[in-house]
């Protein structure tokens, strides 16, 4: 099955510097790839996804990079600030031979980060 | 406002004991999840179900059992026979297909075994 690695566990930034999380997969047929942010007590929400007919995505100060020739997808946050402190995870998941997806995604370790004022 | 509600948000469970977790959306989500969090593993697949009637097991399932009788809920129980229940259960739905592959978390429930 599909294996998720991210990588670091921890990151601590100042306030306006760029933090950078960097996920590899294994299953070269995973199509779609969210990232999601954890805060304390709740559940994750997705905040930014990519798929694989794109090389990178865009949303206002996150971005995502893919790579498919190397299985590595990235989350570029710029200008980080305090509110960005959580925890990010990404994944992967496999559309069948039919196209569609079942929602089973394969999580990541998570990213525990601290964004210092 | 559609959303996904998992209750109780925290539960005590003594050993030997089965409890229920609920899990209900009114998204008109055809699949839903059930991961488990525990500290530096990430989320865990549990079980799933694309569709009433239909579930299959996730990475994780023993000791554990679902139910879809109804397309807005998917319950799990954590039977006795699940040797470490301590953990934050997350429920997920999402409405598969070609562009809509999102699936939205609950807020999770706390179980913890006394």
């Amino acid at each position: 099955g599909e294996n998720v690695e991210q990588h670091p566990s921890t990151l601590s930034v100042q306030e306006g510097d760029s933090a950078v999380i960097k996920c590899t997969y294994s299953d070269s047929a995973s199509n779609y790839f969210p990232w999601y942010k954890q805060e304390l007590g709740k559940g994750p929400q997705l905040i930014i996804d990519i798929r694989s007919n794109v090389g990178e995505k865009k949303d206002q100060r996150i971005a995502v990079t893919l790579n498919k020739t190397a299985k590595h997808f990235s989350l570029h946050i710029t200008e980080t600030q305090p509110e960005d402190s959580a925890v990010y995870f990404c994944a992967a998941i496999k559309a069948n031979a039919g196209g569609t997806s079942y929602g089973k995604l394969t999580f990541g370790q998570g990213t525990i980060l601290t964004v210092h004022p | 406002d559609g959303g996904i509600t998992q209750s109780p948000k925290y539960l005590f469970r003594k050993e030997g004991q089965n409890v229920t977790l609920s899990c209900e959306q009114n998204l008109n989500h055809d699949a839903m999840y059930w991961y488990r969090q525990d500290p530096g593993q990430g989320l865990r697949l549990i079980y799933y179900s694309q569709i009433v009637n239909d579930f299959q097991k996730g990475d994780i399932a023993e000791g554990y059992s679902v139910s879809r009788e109804k397309k807005e809920s998917f319950p799990l129980t954590v039977t006795s026979a699940q040797k470490n229940p301590t953990a934050f259960y997350l429920c997920a739905s999402s409405k598969p297909g070609r562009k809509n592959t999102e699936a939205f978390f609950g807020q999770g429930t706390r179980l913890t075994v006394v």
